[in-house]
């Protein structure tokens, strides 16, 4: 079956502290895979995306991931996180051919000054 | 305007009554979509929408009912609602044509069934 496994529920780091955020996938297709976040009381706005070439996208806000096939991950990364960047964050992953994407069930990343 | 507009923001209604929720979208985009938002669960698609033909339903059940008169607006009819259907409705759209391209999403708007 096709989902998405974002493990951890919530995270908390330091303002200016590294971060990662994980992300696993089962997908039949050659997946495409996308990162989302959501502030409070807002819609779900794209941080970076991947359909294929260089595995290491870079996104808006800092904000990178890794498309690693052999262990089916999409890791999101920031090397130096801002307070500004609390908010929920959604992994989901589409295919070519089909509108439909399958989101995670998020993370959510609180910051500490 | 620009982006996804989505009304009301927020909606409290009773089991008895019809409601609808509406979305627009100055995006110049071919496919719209309909989101539902649970606390701890993943987003679920309802419905997608392709130049204003429904390629998709979830399996949603029949209380809810869209309606895509022309590509940019979207609305989402409901009636006899269950207090299990409070969630966030969130309305997207996209380049659409099959492409799992990037989803544009309004703010969504907060539902409860009392």
């Amino acid at each position: 079956a096709q989902s998405v496994t974002q493990p951890d529920i919530h995270i908390t780091v330091s303002e200016g502290a590294s971060l990662e955020l994980r992300c696993n996938y089962s997908y039949g297709a050659t997946p495409y895979l996308f990162w989302y976040v959501q502030s409070p009381g807002q819609g779900l706005q794209l941080l970076l995306k991947y359909f294929s070439g260089d595995t290491l996208v870079q996104g808006i806000k800092g904000f990178e991931a890794e498309f690693k096939r052999s262990q089916s991950s999409f890791n999101l990364r920031k090397p130096s996180v801002h307070w500004s960047d609390a908010a929920e964050y959604f992994c989901a992953v589409g295919a070519k051919n089909t509108d439909k994407l399958i989101f995670g069930t998020g993370t959510r990343l609180q910051v500490f000054p | 305007e620009t982006g996804v507009t989505q009304t009301p923001r927020h909606l409290v209604m009773g089991m008895t009554n019809k409601k609808s929720l509406k979305c627009e979208q100055h995006l110049g985009h071919n496919a719209m979509y309909w989101y539902k938002q649970s606390a701890k669960k993943p987003l679920e698609l309802m419905f997608v929408y392709n130049f204003k033909e429904q390629t998709e339903n979830n399996s949603v059940p029949s209380r809810f009912s869209p309606e895509c008169p022309n590509s940019s607006h979207l609305f989402l009819h409901l009636h006899t609602l269950q207090p299990e259907d409070s969630a966030l409705y969130l309305c997207a759209s996209s380049q659409g044509a099959g492409l799992p391209g990037e989803l544009f999403f309004g703010e969504g708007s907060r539902l409860t069934v009392l």
